[in-house]
């Protein structure tokens, strides 16, 4: 079964810190990876999509990685501001498929 | 650019009465996904199309829900006879091509409680 994880669920970090919030997925086989922010009652923001031939993106103080041998995404936010406090989705769409599989999400709190 | 337009936002339906969601995707988009999120769960897809086709509706309960996407005009989510249980966020995606080169652009969901 293709399935993402999202480990942890939640993470509390005090402001400025360096973090990284990781994503594992099933199969190797993928078309591509995204990152998504969420935050409480909205929609989605698209930060950062990997393809497949791709080992990592930048935007800011992100930065995701994909490492698709071992099945896994880390996402790095630098210098962590309580503006960066959401929900961070990972979401894979694998070969064959033609639709985005969804982890449970990183509910991250950034303390001021 | 407008992006994903979904409306209503917020949507409170009877038990036993009908709901539509409707999306709009972004200009020039012609693929549209619907996913729903229950309360403190992930996304889970519901159903893939294209213009005036299915492509992929395996998320798609097999009663009492259905979905289209006319030549014209928004895509359409439609619950009938809602129960407590639809209480979800509805999100729709829309993308310019296949899927698999990336891409999605999610709208802001619609809210539906069922009381």
């Amino acid at each position: 079964k293709q399935e993402v994880t999202q480990i942890p669920a939640a993470l509390s970090v005090p402001e400025g810190e360096n973090l990284v919030l990781n994503c594992s997925f099933t199969d190797s086989a993928i078309y591509n990876l995204q990152w998504f922010r969420q935050d409480p009652g909205k929609g989605l923001t698209s930060l950062l999509l990997i393809q497949s031939s791709q080992r990592e993106q930048t935007s800011g103080r992100l930065n995701a990685s994909l490492d698709k041998s071992s099945g896994r995404s880390t996402l790095y936010i630098a210098a962590s501001q309580p503006g960066d406090s959401a929900t961070y989705l990972c979401a894979v769409i694998f070969q064959g498929a033609q639709k985005l599989v969804f982890g449970q999400g990183t509910r991250l709190t950034i303390n001021p | 650019n407008a992006g994903v337009m979904q409306n209503p936002r917020h949507l409170v339906r009877r038990r036993g009465q009908e709901a539509r969601l409707r999306c709009s995707p972004m200009k020039g988009h012609s693929h549209v996904y619907w996913y729903r999120q229950l309360p403190e769960e992930g996304l889970k897809f519901m159903v893939y199309l294209q213009k005036e086709n299915i492509i992929d509706e395996s998320g798609m309960p097999k009663e009492r829900f259905s979905a289209e996407f006319p030549k014209e005009g928004p895509s359409i989510l439609r619950i009938q006879q809602v129960v407590r249980g639809d209480s979800a966020a509805y999100f729709c995606a829309s993308s310019p091509w296949t899927s698999q080169g990336g891409g999605y652009t999610f709208g802001s969901g619609t809210r539906l409680t069922v009381v």
